[in-house]
């Protein structure tokens, strides 16, 4: 079945540094990749929905200077993180669409567990 | 717009007994209607899932789930728990128009010995 890959899982930083989060489809094309944010014992929140070649569509509250997404090819996403404090601590996990597939079809990534100190 | 609710944020089961995790959903648009299973620090593993057609749907590891519209339920059943089956569940929603999913709030499954 289709792979996405996380990197890295898990990272630990200073506050006020920025941290880059990769999302990669492992075999398939995905023209839709979306990044989502966990909260500990609490559901999964959508952030943005990223279209490969295009600027990424934030849910309302998300701040986009401060989380920025990149997919500049069909097989990778980025979400940066700039000036992290310690509230941006969180599981973020991505999900990949093929482009090939059915709407419906996500493809969820393993996850990274971002601790801000 | 879309909304998941799960009612119970834990479910403790017997190994061997039924397993039942409630979910309801509100949808503008026809619904297309998602469980997954997460497993700790990992990502998401889907289930099962409705879009058309046979509204009692089958997925892996001997879940399956059914889709009541007059209810507008999806709830996930499965005969026998079994102790690997314990982990996080979430119901999803995703209508036509809108190509993200939303997530409930996740129901914990304990399975005792």
């Amino acid at each position: 079945g289709a792979v996405v890959s996380q990197h890295p899982s898990r990272v630990i930083c200073k506050s006020g540094t920025s941290v880059k989060i990769e999302c990669r489809s492992l075999d398939f094309q995905a023209t839709t990749m979306f990044w989502y944010r966990q909260f500990p014992k609490k559901s999964l929140m959508l952030m943005a929905t990223s279209n490969e070649g295009s600027k990424a569509t934030y849910e309302q509250g998300v701040e986009k200077d401060k989380f920025l997404i990149n997919h500049a090819s069909l097989t990778l996403s980025t979400l940066t993180v700039t000036s992290a404090h310690p509230e941006d601590s969180s599981f973020y996990i991505c999900s990949a669409r093929e482009a090939s597939g059915r709407w419906e079809t996500q493809y969820f990534g393993p996850g990274t567990r971002l601790l801000v100190l | 717009a879309q909304s998941v609710t799960q009612l119970g944020s834990h479910v403790s089961v017997s190994e061997g007994a039924l397993v039942l995790l409630r979910c309801n959903y509100s949808s503008s648009v026809p619904p297309y209607l998602f469980w997954y299973v997460q497993y700790p620090n990992q990502g998401l593993q889907l289930l099962l899932k409705y879009t058309t057609g046979a509204t009692l749907v089958k997925g892996i590891n001997g879940f399956e789930a059914e889709f009541k519209k007059s209810e507008t339920s999806f709830h996930l059943t499965k005969p026998s728990a079994h102790m690997s089956d314990a982990a996080e569940y979430f119901c999803a929603v995703s209508g036509t128009g809108r190509r993200a999913l939303t997530f409930g709030s996740g129901t914990r499954l304990q399975v005792q010995p």
